[in-house]
């Protein structure tokens, strides 16, 4: 999607290293998540912001911290307590202005462990 | 809580065969639901949605009925190309406003499909 921008598309992460995860968008969506997504899995959230300054846990939230300091920005942080990080990661951004609006997906970032 | 179960993969077909990929879900209410396609190294992209009871998505080809006595949102194409060749995943989306569920998306577990020229 080309209103969401993920980077880097390629993370290396080393042991007992802190990782960022960078998701801009400028579609003006209020709402932005996280996912994480593993070979053969669905997708499962990690962290989800409705507003600015606010974010909530999503089902697998140990391990990682967001912020939400702009509405354009909501950066993931893979912390060292992630224990097995390596994975494909999705922001998504949805419009709360109306119901039933879709998620719209950035084109993901993938870690690995060096 | 939400739940989607879908047809196990891999599916493989040759082109221009007929496609299915049953979804079921398990919700309160009237959820949103959804088809979304990834292609290999990318992100998810919506292919096609509908929010009601008896509603039809359609979109490239691609068509899913929102049956809500089966509780099902079956994916189906009736002549696959080899460019449809992606994982398929189903999610349903949570109806109430306010709740701190709302918005969240609940996915399937994916299914492969591969077509063959």
């Amino acid at each position: 999607d080309g209103g969401i921008t993920q980077s880097p598309k390629y993370l290396f992460r080393k042991e007992g290293q802190n990782v960022t995860l960078s998701c801009e968008q400028n579609l003006n969506h209020d709402a932005m998540y996280w996912y994480r997504q593993d070979p053969g899995q669905g997708l499962r959230l990690i962290y989800y912001s409705q507003i600015v300054n606010d974010f909530q846990k999503g089902d697998i939230a140990e391990g990682y911290s967001v912020s939400r300091e702009k509405k354009e920005s909501f950066p993931l942080t893979v912390t060292s307590a992630q224990k097995n990080p390596t994975a494909f990661y999705l922001c998504a951004t949805k419009s709360e202005g109306r119901r039933n609006q879709p998620q719209h997906f950035g084109d993901g970032t993938r870690l690995s462990i060096l | 809580g939400n739940s989607v179960t879908q047809m196990e993969g891999p599916v493989t077909l040759s082109e221009e065969a007929f496609l299915t990929i049953n979804c079921t879900y398990t919700a309160t209410g009237y959820p949103s639901l959804f088809w979304y396609v990834q292609y290999p190294g990318e992100g998810l992209q919506l292919l096609l949605k509908a929010t009601k009871a008896d509603d039809k998505g359609s979109n490239k080809g691609f068509e899913a009925t929102y049956r809500k006595e089966t509780t099902s949102f079956h994916l189906e194409k009736g002549s696959v190309q080899v460019s449809d060749s992606a994982v398929y995943f189903c999610a349903l989306s949570s109806p109430r406003r306010g709740g701190t569920s709302y918005g969240k998306l609940t996915f399937g577990q994916g299914t492969i499909l591969t077509v063959h020229p």
